[in-house]
């Protein structure tokens, strides 16, 4: 059972371009999350998705962020009109179901913002 | 969800073992007690979590406080692959506690 996949595991981008994220869940997973991690700084959290719901989004930007998980496909987290400050490890988590006590998580997109 | 304090490092020696407080004096009653850990920057691995007992699973122990105002991570028999970030958590079981909610932690760092 393949583990949670992200991609890709390394994104550069100038100012003012757009970056887009993916995580695509285990298997059977229909609760995703979106972590990020600034360097040298703990992980935060971003975002809580179902499937074709937002349960929490209290920790995203309010402006240029946004998330997607569609009925198919993976999750998105898209950021818009990308800033040097957005260079940051971003973490996605899934977890099989409302009682579920685990999120496991993925190895991260490392983007760069030159 | 409560708040935890974790010391900012501790050091191990190799074969010996790891014990990694956490204070979380304002735990509520259906808060669990949760830990991970991230190796150097990779996504965060989950160990562990209880209630009000002790548990013991195949990578640690947790000891839980009858006051449930601090708990313990034993790591029994510490390697230099458990270098690492340790995190302490508490929120409320299964997805209703929605978000993991990560302070500083504490960086192990497993000496030879």
């Amino acid at each position: 059972n393949a583990g949670v996949m992200q991609n890709p595991r390394h994104l550069v981008r100038r100012r003012g371009q757009e970056a887009r994220l993916r995580c695509s869940p285990m298997k059977g997973h229909s609760h995703v999350y979106w972590y990020r991690q600034l360097p040298e700084e703990g992980l935060k959290f971003m975002v809580y998705l179902q499937k074709e719901n937002i349960i929490d989004e209290s920790g995203m930007p309010k402006e240029r962020f946004s998330a997607e998980f569609p009925k198919e496909g993976p999750s998105i987290l898209r950021i818009q009109q990308v800033v040097r400050g957005d260079s940051a490890a971003y973490f996605c988590a899934s977890s099989p179901g409302i009682d579920s006590y685990e999120q496991y998580f993925g190895p991260g997109t490392r983007l760069t913002v030159t | 969800d409560a708040k935890t304090t974790q010391p900012p490092s501790m050091d191990c020696a190799e074969g010996r073992a790891a014990n990694l407080p956490c204070n979380h004096s304002t735990i509520s009653g259906n808060e669990y007690v949760y830990w991970y850990r991230q190796i150097h920057s990779q996504g965060p691995q989950y160990i562990i979590h209880g209630l009000k007992n002790n548990e013991t699973n195949e990578m640690a122990s947790l000891i839980i406080t009858e006051d449930r105002k601090s708990s313990t991570l034993i790591l029994p028999h510490a390697t230099l692959r458990d270098t690492a970030v340790y995190y302490c958590i508490v929120r409320v079981e299964g997805n209703q506690g929605g978000k993991l909610i990560f302070g500083q932690g504490t960086e192990l760092s497993v000496k030879p």
